[in-house]
């Protein structure tokens, strides 16, 4: 079974600053991996999906990387804003149909 | 455009009674997703359906029941709820399988069992 830890679990930050959360997993053969955004009370909305023959995908302020061979994967936000505020959440899927997701990072941005 | 629509947002059930959990998705996808979260322990698959007329256990499937009803509609239904069904669900639906294409979710169902 896949493990996948997000560290940290909570990370608060002002306004403007460049983050990341990571996330980490156990086999080595994961197939691809997204990163996912959930606000309080709603589902989840994926940000970015990183298929196997990729090494990182980009949209907007968000860059997401995967390192197959280290087992991590990192999202980078730039130029945080208050709107970023929510928890995100990585998973990532081996072959098999299974999708494994990380407990989350809950991230604020204080203007 | 609504994507993933799950029906009852809300639920109190008593212990020992059963109920059925709706999802649908507009967006022609061949595969859906049930998983219930909880906290501390992240998302966990109950079911899932590849594709129109088969279901598949995940990695939480005890207690549970699911059909897909069309390639839109895909229920899950609790025969005999216990306080450890107490939990946010949510239904999820993709094009392709999960290993190469993007995931849609609902808005969650919120389960308490008394």
């Amino acid at each position: 079974k896949q493990e996948v830890t997000q560290i940290p679990a909570a990370l608060s930050v002002p306004e403007g600053e460049n983050l990341v959360l990571n996330c980490s997993f156990t086999d080595s053969a994961i197939y691809n991996l997204q990163w996912f955004r959930q606000d309080p009370g709603k589902g989840l909305t994926s940000l970015l999906l990183i298929q196997s023959s990729q090494r990182e995908q980009t949209s907007g302020r968000l860059n997401a990387s995967l390192d197959k061979s280290s087992g991590r994967s990192t999202l980078y936000i730039a130029a945080s804003q208050p709107g970023d505020s929510a928890t995100y959440l990585c998973a990532g899927a081996n072959t098999g149909n299974q999708f494994y997701f990380g407990t989350g990072t809950s991230l604020t941005v204080i203007p | 455009n609504a994507g993933v629509t799950q029906t009852p947002k809300f639920q109190v059930l008593k212990t020992g009674q059963s109920m059925t959990l709706q999802c649908a998705q507009d967006m022609n996808h061949n595969s859906m997703y049930w998983y219930r979260q909880d906290p501390g322990m992240g998302l966990r698959l109950i079911y899932y359906s590849a594709s129109e007329g088969t279901t598949d256990k995940g990695e939480v499937p005890n207690g549970y029941n699911v059909s897909r009803l069309n390639k839109r509609e895909f229920s899950l239904r609790l025969e005999s709820a216990a306080p450890s069904q107490t939990s946010v669900y949510f239904c999820a639906s993709s094009f392709g399988r999960w290993m190469n294409t993007e995931a849609f979710f609902g808005q969650g169902t919120r389960l308490t069992v008394v």
